[in-house]
């Protein structure tokens, strides 16, 4: 079954604990991003990714790293997490080729950070 | 920059009635623009999209019009079901070599039995 896979579904930590939130693709796709989703702004972008290694910031990039070293694996770092990154996160990904792909997103991953 | 704006939510509404969530977007250049849904503890779904003025995208009874003349996206059901309550978000994709998706807010919408 085509499916974008993010581990964990629910994370608590408190602040300054690094943590990684997974993602992995089986569609071969070659476009990968990242999404946050907040009450009354809707999804936000915070960084993608063309291809193996090629990486770029979105909107909302402060806070957070990422790496593409395999085409299937997005995953997202938050090095030093603070309370304001409390959120629902979304994987997501495409087909490259432009902006007629439609994405795939995952399941979400809902963060608390204390 | 690019935005999409959509109707204020929640929406509620009795079963079999008509549906209507307005989107209106902004945007330089020639924008796709999408319907995408969220189902409870699940992450969005292509609902329809249009790529170009006047097209008319439709999935599972919903249909959306690309308007450029009023830049507007809106979605419409003739007859919703229990089973179509879910958030919708309205989104628009026109930064070619990122295939970003700008979203609105999104609308919440319940139906009534």
């Amino acid at each position: 079954e085509a499916q974008v896979t993010q581990n964990p579904r629910y994370l608590i930590t408190v602040t300054g604990k690094k943590l990684t939130v997974t993602c992995s693709q089986n569609m071969n796709h070659e476009y990968m991003s990242w999404y946050r989703q907040d009450p009354g702004l809707g999804l936000r972008q915070i960084y993608y990714s063309m291809n193996v290694e090629v990486t770029d910031k979105g909107d909302v990039p402060e806070g957070y790293k990422v790496s593409r070293k395999e085409k299937r694996n997005f995953p997202l770092i938050l090095e030093s997490p603070s309370p304001n990154q409390t959120s629902l996160y979304f994987c997501a990904s495409s087909w490259t080729g432009g902006w007629n792909s439609p994405l795939h997103f995952g399941n979400g991953t809902r963060l608390t950070v204390t | 920059g690019n935005s999409v704006t959509q109707m204020e939510g929640p929406v509620t509404l009795s079963e079999e009635a008509f549906l209507t969530i307005n989107c209106t977007y902004t945007a330089t250049g020639y924008p796709s623009l999408f319907w995408y849904v969220q189902y409870p503890g699940e992450g969005l779904q292509l609902l329809l999209k249009a790529t170009k003025a006047d097209d008319k995208g439709s999935n599972k009874g919903f249909e959306a019009t690309y308007r450029k003349e009023t830049t507007s996206f809106h979605l419409e059901k003739g007859s919703v079901q229990v089973s179509d309550s879910a958030v919708y978000f309205c989104a628009l994709s026109a930064d070619f070599g990122n295939e970003k998706l700008t979203f609105g807010t999104g609308t919440r919408l319940t139906i009534i039995p």
